[in-house]
């Protein structure tokens, strides 16, 4: 299974929204997860189960979404979301991620 | 503190082989599935390997079929990956990191660096 993030870059301010969207080639119902990595760390997950948020995440960040289509939303950024997210779908094997998706903060 | 450990990375000739070690504490190590991810230097995550928690069910990314054997030893809280065959693609960070909810990873060790080249 094939997941296309989208964008690939994106910048954005303090206290904006983004969003940052997954697409699947074929339904993976709701099994997609969501981590942020840092450089140099491991990723940390953030959302599994699609709309799950991981204990301890900040609950500025959500997802949404099934089948084909998933969101991730960051509401009200802060400078420590500078990252690069990955989805990554666990319906099927061979498990996938995402190419990406790098956040800057201006 | 829920941990893994990753170990045996370093630098290995094409065509070598390399076992990685990963060990697991803080929590029931045995009752979940583990998993070995890679990132090659400067790209993104690359899901390499999987192992149920009974060891039945066992699936690899078609890149290393054939060359990579995943492996557990419940006994002693730890997971193993050889490598065999080593081409100069798979040089990478690997991780290990485990399941436990809805599959998603949800722990992950800090990665040990595999370089392969001559």
């Amino acid at each position: 299974i094939q997941l296309t993030q989208s964008p690939s870059f994106l910048s954005a301010s303090v206290g904006d929204r983004v969003t940052i969207t997954c697409r699947a080639n074929e339904g993976i119902t709701s099994y997609l997860a969501w981590y942020q990595q840092n450089p140099g760390k491991a990723p940390k997950l953030l959302i599994y189960a699609a709309s799950t948020l991981q204990s301890g995440v900040p609950s500025r960040f959500s997802g949404s979404g099934s089948g084909t289509e998933f969101t991730l939303a960051i509401s009200s950024l802060q400078p420590e979301d500078s990252a690069t997210y990955y989805c990554q779908q666990v319906n099927s094997f061979p498990y996938s991620f995402g190419q990406g998706t790098k956040l800057e903060i201006k | 503190e829920v941990q893994l450990v990753e170990s045996g990375g370093g630098l290995v000739p094409p065509g070598g082989s390399l076992r990685l070690s990963c060990a697991a504490s803080g929590f029931t190590f045995r009752s979940y599935s583990m998993n070995w991810v890679r990132q090659a230097p400067g790209r993104g995550l690359e899901w390499v390997s999987y192992i149920s928690a009974s060891t039945r069910t066992i699936h690899y990314a078609d890149s290393v079929k054939g060359r990579f054997t995943i492996s557990r030893d419940n006994a002693e809280n730890s997971l193993y990956l050889q490598m065999n065959s080593l081409r100069a693609e798979d040089t990478a960070v690997y991780y290990c990191a485990t399941g436990r909810f809805f599959d998603a990873f949800d722990i992950w060790g800090q990665g040990t660096l595999v370089t392969v080249s001559s």
